[in-house]
C-alpha cells in the first residue's frame, strides 16, 4: 500500500536539534518522476513548506529555514529524514512529509503534493 | 521574499457558489507556477483537490474546479456542502524545487 510515514521524537528540548524520519512504503523514493519534501503546520496556523530532496540527493529548502535545516535521504531504506537545529517554542507544530510529483500519470509537467503523510507533532519544551 | 496571498476566510451557504483565489504579494499567478489547491479539515493532513490549476485529483468531485481568474489561480465550488467546511490552501511552485504555500482561507458554510 502506498503511503508515507512520518516517525521520531514527539518532544525536543530548546536549543537542540529535531530530527524526525519518513518512510516511504509501496513506491521507490528513487523515481525520478518524484521529489521528497517536509511540511510543517504550528497549532493553529497554515502550512509552511520546509524542504524537498531529490533521489539524487539535491536539495532545496526555505529561505527563512535554511541556516538550521538538513533534509536528507537514504534510498537503500526507501526513507528520507530531516533535522533543524536550534530549536524553539516557536518551532512546535505537526510536521507532514509529502510526495511532490513532478509529472502526473498523463506524463505533463504538474509539480503538486499527491501523496501525505500522517503528520506527527513535535513539541519544543524544558 | 515571495508572498502567496489567500483570503482568511469566506462563508458561504449551502448549495452556493464560492471561488477562493490565491495570488502574488508581487507580480500574476499564471500557469507557469502550477497551482494546486488542498483541502485540510481539523487533525488531518491535507488532501489533494487541483493540481496544474485546473486538473482534479483522483477521486475528488467534479464541484471542485480550478482556473486562472485575471492575476489569481482560483478555486471554485460550486454547490457547496456542508463537509466542504474546512481550510483550503493554495501551492505555488516557483522552480528549482521550491513550494510557497499560501496561508489558508477558512471556508465556513452556513
Amino acid at each position: 500500500q502506498l503511503q508515507l510515514q512520518e516517525s521520531g521524537p514527539g518532544l525536543v528540548k530548546p536549543s537542540e536539534t529535531l530530527s524526525l524520519t519518513c518512510t516511504v512504503s509501496g513506491a521507490s523514493i528513487s523515481s525520478s518522476d518524484y521529489y521528497w519534501g517536509w511540511i510543517r503546520q504550528p497549532p493553529g496556523k497554515g502550512l509552511e513548506w520546509i524542504g524537498t530532496i531529490y533521489y539524487s540527493g539535491n536539495t532545496y529548502y526555505n529561505p527563512s529555514l535554511r541556516s538550521r535545516v538538513t533534509i536528507s535521504i537514504d534510498t537503500s531504506k526507501n526513507q528520507f529524514s530531516l533535522k533543524l537545529s536550534s530549536v524553539t517554542a516557536a518551532d512546535t507544530a505537526v510536521y507532514y512529509c509529502g510526495r511532490l510529483s513532478v509529472r502526473d500519470g498523463y506524463n505533463f509537467l504538474s509539480w503538486y503534493f499527491d501523496l501525505w503523510g500522517r503528520g506527527t507533532l513535535v513539541t519544543v519544551s524544558s | 521574499q515571495t508572498v502567496v496571498t489567500q483570503e482568511p476566510s469566506f462563508s458561504v451557504s449551502p448549495g452556493g457558489t464560492v471561488t477562493l483565489t490565491c495570488g502574488l504579494s508581487s507580480g500574476s499567478v499564471s500557469t507557469n507556477y502550477y497551482p494546486s489547491w488542498y483541502q485540510q479539515t481539523p487533525g488531518q493532513a491535507p488532501r489533494t483537490l487541483i493540481y496544474r490549476t485546473n486538473i482534479r485529483s483522483s477521486g475528488v468531485p467534479d464541484r471542485f474546479s480550478g482556473s486562472i481568474l485575471g492575476k489569481k489561480a482560483a478555486l471554485t465550488i460550486t454547490g457547496a456542502q456542508a463537509d466542504d467546511e474546512s481550510d483550503y490552501y493554495c501551492v505555488l511552485y516557483m522552480g528549482s524545487g521550491i513550494c510557497v504555500f499560501g496561508g489558508g482561507t477558512k471556508l465556513t458554510v452556513l
